[in-house]
């Protein structure tokens, strides 16, 4: 079974203060590895597909690479907005042809001015 | 804005009762799926549609069940509510069936069971 694990939990950043979170996977055959940001009270909100290892994808501070067993979101000089949840995930191949994201539990990230 | 709506965004109910949630996808994505994201289990699968069938099943109770109407808009039917069910819902729409197509979140229904 496909498994996804998230570290650090809890994240507190000042601002500019760069650092990396951590995504660890398990899979049968890897179709996909997905980053989301999500707000309080909001749906996540999609940042990154990762398809292959050594791949990297950047979006203003934010920067996705991927390994064979793990997947790093390396946040540059962040800024108070990039406070929110993270969130790793991997597609999972079900048996009438069907996909579904399985998500790792997040980590929270608190930047403070 | 992704462009999946979900309504409506907040329900409270008692336990034993039914509820049905709606989502209408972006324009142009066949595909459904739903999660139930609660605070101890993170965000869980339920099922997925694509195109009007049912094509990928999850950690999704006997007692909630969904279908995908011509228009290709979506209900999750919940009921017998218990305590337990209490969570919040979001429907997610892709483009088709390529597994590293992003899927799109909508802003989720907040289901409160009293």
């Amino acid at each position: 079974e496909d498994q996804v694990t998230q570290s650090p939990e809890a994240l507190r950043l000042q601002e500019g203060e760069s650092s990396s979170l951590n995504c660890s996977y398990t899979v049968s055959g890897l179709r996909g590895l997905f980053w989301y940001r999500q707000d309080p009270g909001k749906g996540p909100e999609f940042l990154f597909t990762l398809y292959s290892a050594g791949e990297e994808k950047e979006k203003e501070r934010l920067k996705a690479t991927l390994t064979k067993k793990e997947s790093f979101l390396h946040i540059t000089a962040p800024k108070p907005e990039d406070s929110a949840t993270y969130l790793c995930a991997v597609q999972a191949l079900y048996s009438n042809s069907g996909y579904a994201l399985n998500f790792g539990k997040g980590t929270s990230l608190l930047v403070t001015p | 804005d992704s462009g999946v709506t979900q309504t409506p965004k907040h329900l409270i109910t008692a336990t034993g009762q039914r509820v049905t949630l709606r989502c209408s996808p972006r324009s142009g994505d066949l595909s459904v799926y739903w999660y139930q994201q609660s605070l101890d289990q993170g965000l869980q699968f339920l099922i997925q549609y694509y195109n009007g069938e049912e094509r990928a099943k999850g950690n999704i109770l006997e007692r909630f069940s969904a279908q995908q109407f011509p228009d290709l808009h979506s209900e999750l039917n919940l009921s017998s509510l218990e305590l337990g069910d209490s969570a919040l819902y979001f429907c997610a729409s892709s483009v088709g069936q390529v597994s590293n197509q992003p899927q799109h979140f909508g802003d989720g229904t907040r289901l409160s069971i009293l």
